[in-house]
């Protein structure tokens, strides 16, 4: 099993629409979870960083980690065309790099 | 400049070529890393040097040569590599604080690696 799955998609929803994407682990030791989202040709960049169980919310992103599922998702409301990216989930153990997930790409549709 | 920069931005090369990658960071951090993205597949990590000492190496094969000569820039020499080589190659930085610590990386744009 890998320790980090992910959707690849692609996913296409139209703007306005409420994004959900999601990560699921394998180990229940992980605590440190990341979002980070690529532009094509560019770096990935940080969105959102969390550290246990619960809801975190950045504007119109909201980060959830479900430990007890070993889940974690990121929900994007009102989406843009500008989010379209591939958003790729990261998850640590404590004091270890972390461990990328393959991405999913989401096209927002105007 | 600001952020993690990289160049260049793209390269071509044969298989009996020597290259090298740069990567500069202009964050203040400790700790730099250099990362494979192949499509569809996860970021691979290849090295993480850590005040300018390499920690870790997962097992990358010897024609990738890093090279830390001080905690803002970071190297990867590259010779005779093969076409599967080719590849997204990511440089990141973070702020080691010690043993124990995950701290958030900042990645520069990459460079896209084609090798004939």
């Amino acid at each position: 099993q890998k320790e980090v799955e992910q959707d690849p998609g692609p996913l296409s929803v139209p703007e306005g629409a409420i994004v959900s994407l999601n990560c699921t682990y394998s180990n229940s030791a992980f605590q440190y979870f990341m979002w980070y989202r690529q532009y094509s040709r560019k770096g990935p960049e940080l969105l959102m960083y969390t550290y246990s169980s619960g809801n975190k919310e950045d504007g119109r992103f909201t980060a959830q980690v479900d430990k007890s599922s070993k889940y974690i998702s990121l929900f994007i409301r009102d989406s843009q065309p500008s989010d379209s990216a591939t958003y790729l989930c990261a998850i640590a153990l404590y004091g270890q790099n972390f461990v990328f997930g393959p991405g999913t790409r989401l096209s927002v549709l105007p | 400049e600001t952020g993690v920069t990289q160049t260049p931005r793209h390269l071509v090369m044969g298989m009996t070529n020597k290259k090298s990658l740069k990567c500069e960071q202009h964050l203040g951090h400790n700790a730099m890393y250099w990362y494979k993205q192949s499509a569809k597949k996860p970021l691979e990590l290849m090295f993480v040097y850590s005040l300018e000492e390499r920690v870790e190496n997962n097992s990358v094969p010897s024609r990738f040569s890093p090279e830390c000569p001080n905690s803002s820039h970071l190297f990867l020499h590259l010779h005779t590599l093969q076409p599967e080589d080719s590849a997204l190659y990511l440089c990141a930085s973070s702020q080691d604080r010690g043993r124990g610590s995950t701290d958030t990386q900042y990645f520069g744009p990459g460079t896209r690696l084609t090798v004939l």
